[in-house]
């Protein structure tokens, strides 16, 4: 079985700051890692996702996130936040190759 | 690619009556999930396809809700009898062979029950 855990359900980071998004899974299997973002009343949009190759992985608009499998942590990080940054951010396990387990998410604010 | 697309994209039904969504994946993606999502959450699991074959159902997926994937390309979800707590985001993903892991979002059907 998967879960994950997201902590932090309202993240909110000035404009040109770090964005920090923590993610902790647990998975009885080598798990599969993903992080996507959501705009009000769209669909799911694939960030980055870890599969089994380089720990560290990089995604699309600037975003990065490490597996850390002594913390089962997939923290999603961004060095510079923008104002289109904001969103709703899930993080999402799977064991294999299935069903997606989501976390409950988080939403970032960016002020100027 | 062209990406997953859902119709309809708004549903405002009454309590009671029967409702049925559509899901077309992305081309040659064989394996179809749907998920729901309701407010302040994130999406769970309903149940998914491989080609034409509905291989797992969540226990979420009452008698009241099917789906089919009839050719092993679009698929539907039909609600019977709808309630007032069947007013959700649903979401259609796809993922293809080799990559089955990787699921690519549709934009959803967000329903309304009154």
């Amino acid at each position: 079985a998967q879960s994950v855990t997201q902590l932090g359900s309202h993240v909110s980071v000035s404009e040109g700051a770090l964005v920090l998004l923590r993610c902790n899974y647990s998975s009885s299997v080598p798990p599969y890692l993903f992080w996507y973002v959501q705009y009000p009343n769209q669909g799911l949009q694939l960030l980055l996702k870890y599969t089994s190759a380089a720990t560290l992985v990089k995604g699309i608009n600037g975003f990065e996130a490490e597996f850390k499998k002594s913390e089962t942590s997939f923290h999603l990080t961004k060095p510079s936040a923008h104002m289109s940054d904001a969103a709703e951010y899930f993080c999402a396990v799977t064991g294999g190759g299935n069903k997606l387990t989501f976390g409950t998410g988080t939403q970032l604010k960016v002020e100027l | 690619d062209t990406g997953v697309s859902q119709d309809p994209r708004h549903k405002i039904t009454k309590r009671g009556q029967n409702v049925t969504f559509r899901c077309d994946p992305i081309s040659e993606h064989n394996r179809l999930y749907w998920y729901r999502q309701t407010l302040g959450q994130g999406p769970e699991f309903l149940t998914y396809f491989q080609n034409e074959a509905q291989l797992e159902k969540s226990r979420l997926l009452s008698d009241r809700f099917s789906a089919e994937r009839p050719k092993g390309s679009f698929s539907t979800l039909e609600i019977q009898r709808t309630e007032q707590g069947d007013s959700a985001m649903y979401l259609c993903a796809s993922s293809k062979a080799g990559q089955q892991e990787t699921q690519y979002f549709g934009p959803g059907t967000r329903l309304l029950v009154l």
